[in-house]
């Protein structure tokens, strides 16, 4: 079965700083990417996705996630990040025909004024 | 418009009780999920409709959990006989009718369940 890991379970960062949140999944077939985001109180939202195409997507408040197929990876970055971006952060996959979410374990991203 | 919406929030019960959980889904949205989501987890697939029938039911974890959408809206995932293991959020997510590519699944605020 397909399994996703977040290596990251907690990160703290200055505002401003760079981001780069860790994500793998294990499959060898096609897949379909996610990360999504859970602001504290909030139900989860969809960040940025990745169906084909272009393996550099861009989601919404300025976030970017790089399919690198070889490594079986799907990072997302953040050039620099802000007050409001902490949250919880869960990358999924979607494996072949499936449609399902797998989810990763989460990373706690957490941004000092 | 509304979004997906879970009733009750929050559900303490005991050991060996028979509880329901609702889910009101995106409207026009055909395709609906559970997903259960642990301390410190990420959510976990349970079962998945299209429509009204369940069209993957590989992710419940026993016999003591089924889940129905008699008309193809509003789902009920039912607990019989709830264990101390079962405490988890429980979480509903809706998308769009399932083509040849996946759908943006959007969630629910989930369910609180705590069993004593």
């Amino acid at each position: 079965a397909q399994s996703v890991s977040q290596h990251n379970h907690h990160v703290i960062l200055s505002e401003a700083a760079s981001l780069e949140l860790g994500c793998n999944y294990s499959y060898g077939g096609t897949v379909n990417l996610f990360w999504y985001v859970q602001y504290p109180g909030q139900h989860l939202q969809l960040l940025l996705k990745y169906f084909s195409g272009d393996p550099l997507v861009k989601g919404i408040k300025g976030f970017e996630a790089e399919f690198i197929k070889s490594k079986f990876s799907f990072n997302l970055r953040k050039p620099s990040v802000q007050w409001s971006d902490t949250a919880e952060y869960f990358c999924a996959v979607i494996a072949g025909s499936a449609r399902q979410l797998t989810f990763g374990s989460g990373t706690q991203l957490t941004v000092l004024p | 418009g509304a979004g997906v919406s879970q009733t009750p929030s929050n559900k303490v019960t005991e050991k060996g009780k028979y509880v329901e959980l609702r889910c009101d889904p995106i409207s026009g949205h055909t395709a609906l999920y559970w997903y259960r989501q642990s301390l410190g987890q990420g959510p976990e697939f349970l079962i998945y409709f299209q429509g009204t029938g369940a069209a993957d039911d590989s992710g419940l974890p026993n016999d003591r959990f089924f889940a129905v959408r008699p008309e193809g809206s509003v789902s009920t995932l039912k607990i019989q006989r709830t264990e101390r293991g079962d405490s988890a959020v429980y979480l509903c997510a809706s998308s769009q009718g399932s083509g040849g590519t996946p759908n943006e699944q959007f969630f629910g605020p989930g369910t609180r369940l705590t069993v004593l």
